[in-house]
């Protein structure tokens, strides 16, 4: 029972236009969530993060917006650039006891930006 | 750099065999977080520790086991290995273990079952 989904496994767009992930979720219980960019080789690094309590965060070039009714977030990448190429994983957050937190990561989309 | 640091970076086993995976975090964290990304699949979850303590399990099957020491590294040990344990095993740490606090990630570790 996949809980985070990111039903594109690639995606591929020009550089200077725009990027658009999305990431679908079935937990009413998540209430933070994360997006991660992985190079080859590398392990994933935290891009930008919402909150449930807001609809929308921005960070330079990244944006993600939540839709809680529909259950589903998107990360905007605006212009695209090569540099950009990468797998972006969709994460979501849930209390799993106490003070911790379990991380549920999607499969991931690959994202390639063409020159 | 992510300022956490996986050993060995590959590894090349034989089945029925056992593995130790380490992991030093990032200086400052208490929490050190094991994931397994198998072919096709994402970050699976397997098991938290902080400050030396267990916090959360996930789906960590029961040859496999973990551990976090007073100096705070963590060891992932790997037993009866078949097949379908070769994935690529991340580490992570984090300073706390809210939502706030991301998770830094190390290179991982390549894991091939022959």
């Amino acid at each position: 029972d996949q809980q985070v989904k990111q039903n594109s496994p690639s995606l591929s767009v020009q550089e200077g236009r725009i990027s658009i992930l999305n990431c679908d979720y079935t937990n009413s219980m998540f209430d933070y969530f994360l997006w991660y960019k992985k190079y080859p080789a590398e392990g994933p690094t935290f891009l930008i993060s919402i909150s449930s309590i807001k609809d929308k965060n921005e960070d330079g070039r990244f944006t993600v917006f939540l839709n809680k009714s529909a259950k589903h977030l998107s990360l905007h990448i605006v212009p695209s650039q090569p540099g950009d190429s990468a797998v972006y994983f969709c994460a979501a957050s849930a209390r799993s006891g106490g003070s911790n937190y379990k991380l549920t990561f999607g499969k991931g989309t690959l994202l390639t930006v063409n020159p | 750099d992510s300022g956490v640091t996986q050993t060995p970076k590959h590894l090349i086993t034989a089945t029925g065999q056992r593995v130790t995976l380490r992991c030093s975090p990032r200086s400052g964290d208490l929490s050190v977080y094991w994931y397994q990304q198998s072919l096709d699949q994402g970050l699976q979850f397997l098991i938290q520790y902080y400050n030396g303590e267990e916090r959360a399990k996930g789906n960590i099957l029961e040859r496999f086991s973990a551990q976090q020491f007073p100096d705070l590294h963590s060891e992932l040990n790997l037993s009866s290995l078949e097949l379908g344990d070769s994935a690529l095993y991340f580490c992570a740490s984090s300073f706390g273990t809210g939502p706030f606090s991301p998770l830094h990630f190390g290179n991982g570790t390549r894991l091939t079952v022959t």
